[in-house]
């Protein structure tokens, strides 16, 4: 069973903080997204790495997959309120035709103003 | 923008009742996910079709749940009986065979 392992559970900040998430696992992965969730709606894809090593960056969020693979971290710069919520990393592992997703159990944000 | 549409979004009801959970695919998506999430375990896969034919089930309890595609329009999540460990958030996501998944907002199912 492969497993992503997101650090910290919880996570409150002030506005303007900078903060980094992480997502691990002992798996390698062909590549790993990033969602986040608000209540009540379902998990918003932001970002899908998937060269060992690559960096993308989406306004203030920046994003690294590991050279192994096998892990990934996300990193926000001047936090701000609309940033507050679930941020859930993703593996995708090739299957029966298609892909398959095992979720981490996510890192939920509050920015406090 | 289009939207993966599922209904109900909430839905209560009482242990041995059967739960029928129904989504619509973005018109299109050849690939359709059913996802369970709570907080003790977060998001689990149940089940998931690739142009109607079901692929993977493993995740799913077999003895009480059942996931079908009637058409490429609808796909249905059933639970008979329901116990109160079903309680959780469902969500069904579509998309292409290797692209990103869009997910619904979820059947919030609450079982007494």
């Amino acid at each position: 069973t492969q497993l992503l392992e997101q650090s910290p559970q919880f996570l409150s900040i002030q506005e303007g903080e900078n903060l980094t998430v992480y997502c691990n696992s002992s798996s390698v992965f062909s590549s790993l997204q990033w969602y986040r969730q608000e209540p009540g709606e379902g998990p918003v894809l932001l970002v899908t790495v998937v060269t060992g090593g690559e960096v993308k960056k989406l306004k203030r969020l920046t994003f690294q997959f590991g050279d192994a693979r096998k892990d990934s971290s996300l990193h926000i710069t001047a936090a701000q309120p609309g940033d507050t919520g679930l941020y859930l990393c993703a593996g995708a592992t090739p299957g029966a035709g298609s892909y398959q997703l095992t979720f981490g159990k996510g890192t939920k944000l509050s920015v406090i103003p | 923008d289009a939207r993966v549409t599922q209904t109900p979004r909430h839905k209560v009801t009482e242990m041995g009742q059967e739960v029928t959970m129904r989504c619509q695919p973005i018109l299109g998506h050849n690939t359709v996910f059913w996802y369970r999430q709570t907080m003790m375990q977060g998001l689990e896969l149940l089940a998931y079709f690739r142009n109607r034919a079901p692929l993977d089930d493993s995740g799913m309890p077999k003895d009480r749940f059942s996931a079908e595609m009637p058409d490429a329009t609808l796909a249905t999540l059933k639970i008979q009986p329901s116990e109160p460990r079903d309680s959780a958030v469902y969500f069904c996501a579509s998309g292409l065979v290797a692209g990103p998944q869009h997910f619904g907002d979820g059947t919030r199912l609450s079982i007494l």
